[in-house]
């Protein structure tokens, strides 16, 4: 089973800050999708990269695929209190179809 | 358009006895995937449905078991139930097998 390692485990900053969450993994996988997953919901998608070296911009959110598809990397520019949630990656194992799920970064942003 | 509903939303049950979740994936949907999502372990993936067929299942005993009606409904059934069982139960319905997958809100599960 391919992994999926997640950093920070925790983070916590104040507003306006930046900050980046990193997702690393020894397999390649064929595509890499980030989710944002609040409190009593389910995870919600927020991008999904393909090709190696793509960067994906989401208004203050930017997304980028490692050259080799193994890792993946999301940065937030002046972070706002809404956030705050739980970050998580996966990507698709092997050409199976079935999803792996990083263990996900806490992020909290303090107003 | 309505989203993925799961029911119960809130479930207690006590060690040895046996739980059915159900799913209702989004209208059209035809594939549905359920995870099983704790703080050690994170989101692992149990299972998935298309068109009343399992085609895929993750590493779980077979105390966990699932089904997908005609209508693309989906039940998971968990018997025998141990403490390690307690978690949240996430049913993520797609279009089809490679398309994006839209989460419910989750069913979580307490074992006594």
């Amino acid at each position: 089973t391919q992994l999926l390692e997640q950093s920070p485990q925790f983070l916590s900053i104040q507003e306006g800050e930046n900050l980046t969450v990193y997702c690393n993994s020894s397999s390649v996988f064929s595509s890499l999708q980030w989710y944002r997953q609040e409190p009593g919901e389910g995870p919600v998608l927020l991008v999904t990269v393909v090709t190696g070296g793509e960067v994906k911009k989401l208004k203050r959110l930017t997304f980028q695929f490692g050259d080799a598809r193994k890792d993946s990397s999301l940065h937030i520019t002046a972070a706002q209190t809404g956030d705050t949630g739980l970050y998580l990656c996966a990507g698709e194992e092997g050409g199976s179809e079935k999803l792996v799920f990083g263990k996900g970064t806490k992020l909290t942003v303090n107003p | 358009k309505a989203g993925v509903t799961q029911t119960p939303r809130y479930l207690i049950k006590t060690r040895g006895q046996q739980v059915t979740l159900s799913c209702s994936p989004i209208s059209g949907h035809r594939s549905v995937s359920w995870y099983q999502q704790t703080p050690g372990q994170g989101l692992q993936f149990l299972f998935e449905y298309f068109s009343e067929t399992q085609r895929n299942k993750g590493n779980f005993p077979g105390r966990f078991s699932g089904r997908q009606f005609s209508n693309s409904r989906s039940e998971m059934n968990v018997s025998t139930l141990e403490l390690g069982d307690s978690a949240l139960y996430l049913c993520a319905s797609s279009s089809g097998p490679s398309g994006e997958q839209f989460f419910g809100p989750g069913t979580r599960l307490t074992v006594l």
